[in-house]
C-alpha cells in the first residue's frame, strides 16, 4: 500500500541549485530510503536513513528524517542536468515491504 | 548491494495471451524478491511477495490466480499475466531485498513495459 506523500509533486530548477523535497508518512517505521527513477527505467538507491537517525549524508544528497512529524527531506545541492528523474521516498515498516511515496519529479535545466 | 536482471525490457502481447516476466538476482541468494507495478506518472504498488520455495503472499485486490508468481530458486523469480488485457498494460518491476544492515536499500530490475493491444 501507498503511504507516502511527497511534494512538490513536480520541480523545476537551474542547473546548480538546489533541489529539496518533502515525504511525509503514517505509520512507525523502521527506516525510510530514497530513490531516483529515470524515465521508464527502473530505481536506483540514493540513500537510507534508520528510524533512530535525525540526519545523513550521501556526496550531493542531504537527508532528514523527522519521527515525531513523520517526515523526511531530501536535499541535492548544486544541481546537474544528469539529476533529471523522478524521485520517491519509500518507508521500510519492518516488514521487509516498502510503501512508496507519489514521487517528486525534477526537471534540472541548462 | 545486488545486481537484478529483469527481462524482457518491454513486450507487446495480444489481450488475452498471457506474458512471463523473469527477474534474476545475479550475485545475491535471493529468498524474498517483491513485484511492483507502475502506471504512467504513478507510484509504485507492492503486487506481492515471492518466496522461493512457498507461496507468494499478494497484496489486497491483486487477482493471484491473473498474476502468477513462480520462486522456483535463489536466483529467479517469474511473474506471468495470464490472459492479459489492455488494462494490465504497466510497468512491472522486480526487486530484491538488500543488506538493510549495511545501508543497501533494495535493489531494482530495470523493469518490465508490458503492452496489451
Amino acid at each position: 500500500s501507498q503511504q507516502g506523500e511527497e511534494d512538490p509533486q513536480a520541480l523545476s530548477i537551474q542547473e546548480g541549485e538546489n533541489a529539496t523535497m518533502n515525504c511525509s508518512y503514517k505509520t512507525s517505521i523502521n527506516n525510510l530510503q530514497w530513490y531516483r527513477q529515470n524515465s521508464g527505467r527502473g530505481l536506483v538507491h540514493l540513500i537510507l536513513i534508520r528510524s533512530n537517525e535525525r540526519e545523513k549524508h550521501s556526496g550531493r544528497l542531504r537527508v532528514t528524517l523527522d519521527t515525531s512529524k513523520k517526515s523526511s527531506s531530501l536535499l541535492i545541492t548544486a544541481s546537474r542536468a544528469a539529476d533529471t528523474a523522478s524521485y520517491f521516498c519509500a518507508t521500510d515498516a519492518n516488514d521487509y515491504k516498502l510503501s512508496f511515496g507519489a514521487g517528486t519529479t525534477v526537471t534540472v535545466r541548462a | 548491494g545486488a545486481v537484478v536482471s529483469q527481462h524482457p525490457s518491454w513486450v507487446i502481447c495480444k489481450s488475452g495471451t498471457s506474458v512471463k516476466i523473469e527477474c534474476r538476482s545475479l550475485d545475491f541468494q535471493a529468498t524474498t524478491m517483491f513485484w511492483y507495478r507502475q502506471f504512467p506518472k504513478q507510484s509504485l504498488m507492492l503486487m506481492a511477495t515471492s518466496n522461493e520455495g512457498s507461496k507468494a503472499t499478494y497484496e489486497q485486490g491483486v487477482e493471484k490466480d491473473k498474476f502468477l508468481i513462480n520462486h522456483a530458486s535463489l536466483t529467479l523469480s517469474t511473474l506471468t499475466v495470464t490472459s492479459a488485457h489492455p488494462e494490465d498494460s504497466s510497468f512491472y518491476i522486480c526487486s530484491v531485498e538488500g543488506a538493510v544492515t549495511s545501508n543497501y536499500g533494495y535493489t531494482f530490475g530495470s523493469g518490465t513495459r508490458l503492452t496489451v493491444v
